[in-house]
């Protein structure tokens, strides 16, 4: 079955210091890999992707995430966090197996919180 | 800018009452999702529609069905709203066929039953 693990339920981190939120995958085939994030009381927004290529993909508002595929790892990053990038962090693979291909599974969420 | 829409932001309703939640694309998009958030357990698939009157049951159907009649619009329906069914509701869309794409989410409902 696809599966997507977020370890951390809570992080905290100082503003300013880099921030690291970890995601494991389990999928068969190739894994589309999504970071989505969600601020209080909204729908979730897409940050960044991976699909095929560079290891190191860069997203929205400067996050970056690295693919491991023998790690089976897609750790979302950021050099410098901000005050406002506290929010749900959703880790989610395209489910190629069930429902044509065309879901989601969603890990269970991280949530950020920087501290100023 | 393209976006999805839910027509409440907020709902309080009773137990026992039939409760409607809209959602409107308007980015021609064939597929459609509910889903509903709960703390720890993420985003759980309700239904799944991926054309007009399509639709196929998610990992937690029960208690709730859906209707598609236009393309722009999936509606999701309580038949018998129970205290379980406080939770966040989200909508989303995509393109079929387009797998390095993800979703479009919209806002979503915070529905309390009383």
């Amino acid at each position: 079955a696809q599966s997507v693990a977020q370890p951390e339920d809570q992080v905290n981190v100082a503003e300013g210091n880099p921030l690291t939120v970890k995601c494991t995958y389990s999928v068969s085939g190739n894994p589309y890999l999504f970071w989505y994030v969600q601020y209080p009381n909204r729908g979730l927004q897409f940050l960044l992707k991976y699909i095929t290529g560079d290891n190191l993909v860069k997203g929205s508002y400067g996050f970056e995430a690295e693919f491991n595929k023998s790690q089976t790892s897609f750790h979302l990053k950021k050099p410098s966090a901000l005050v406002s990038d506290s929010a749900l962090y959703f880790c989610a693979v395209r489910d190629l197996l069930n429902y044509y291909g065309q879901n989601f599974v969603f890990g269970p969420g991280t949530r950020l919180s920087v501290l100023p | 800018d393209v976006k999805v829409t839910q027509s409440s932001r907020y709902l309080v309703k009773r137990t026992g009452e039939k409760v409607f939640l809209e959602c409107v694309q308007d980015m021609d998009h064939e597929n459609m999702f509910w889903y509903r958030q709960d703390p720890g357990l993420g985003l759980r698939l309700i239904y799944f529609s991926y054309d007009v009157k399509m639709k196929e049951k998610g990992d937690i159907p029960e208690g709730y069905s859906v209707s598609r009649e236009k393309k722009e619009r999936f509606s999701l329906i309580l038949e018998s709203a129970s205290t379980n069914q406080t939770s966040m509701y989200l909508c989303a869309s995509s393109s079929r066929g387009e797998l390095g794409y993800g979703y479009t989410f919209g806002s979503g409902t915070r529905l309390t039953v009383v």
